[in-house]
């Protein structure tokens, strides 16, 4: 399979824990996103990356959350002291920009955060 | 600070005819506009996509209609088919699709045999 990949899927954690996902993007892609969507809601964008620079970070990223790419493939979204409102389907994108620059993102099947 | 808005939240049609879904757009800054459809329990997937140079971009049973004066763009699928049910997100983006992709809330189709 060479989608992207997103590990845990499904990630129970409770109030106060730190979490931390992972996802592969596509091999030859140089940009990755995380996006967050919840219930009836369309993907909200947290962030991205171009190769291992972040390129820009969402508001809705406050200090509790790090993201990295640290040698431009994968890439981690870090949750510190998880609050209740951090429930959400954490999903990854990547996309070939600059060699074929169609805008299109591919997308995982998403890291689904519980937080009790 | 909703920059794309899909307000319809849901749409039904019947096996074989037109459905059409609607977005609106604030930004004037984009340029760039993408439809993604979304099965549950899947990330969402790339259908179709136009650059504000053109009006309108069609890929099969799938068509795309830009009117920027209007800030609005539709989704039209003829003829709809039971496997087209899915939630449907209207995005967009700036710079020829450079900046970030900014999403819709979605409407979610049934297509009804």
């Amino acid at each position: 399979d060479t989608g992207v990949s997103q590990n845990p899927r499904h990630k129970i954690t409770k109030r106060g824990q730190n979490v931390t996902f992972r996802c592969d993007p596509i091999s030859e892609h140089n940009r990755l996103y995380w996006y967050r969507q919840t219930l009836g809601q369309g993907p909200e964008f947290l962030t991205y990356f171009q190769n291992e620079a972040q390129l820009e970070k969402s508001r809705l990223l406050s200090d509790r959350f790090s993201a990295e790419r640290p040698k431009g493939s994968f890439s981690t979204l870090e949750i510190q002291r998880t609050e209740q409102g951090d429930s959400a389907m954490y999903l990854c994108a990547s996309s070939p920009w600059g060699t074929q620059n169609t805008g299109e993102l591919f997308f995982g099947e998403g890291s689904r955060l519980t937080v009790l | 600070d909703q920059q794309v808005k899909q307000n319809s939240p849901s749409l039904s049609v019947q096996e074989g005819r037109i459905s059409i879904l609607n977005c609106d757009y604030t930004n004037s800054m984009f340029d760039y506009f993408l439809w993604y459809k979304k099965y549950p329990a899947e990330g969402p997937t790339f259908l179709i996509s136009i650059s504000s140079i053109k009006d309108k971009n069609e890929d099969g049973r799938f068509t795309v209609f830009l009117n920027k004066s209007a800030k609005h763009l539709s989704l039209h699928i003829v003829p709809s088919q039971p496997g087209d049910s899915a939630v449907y997100f209207c995005a967009a983006s700036a710079d020829g699709g450079y900046q970030k992709v900014t999403f819709g809330t979605g409407t979610k189709l049934q297509v009804i045999p």
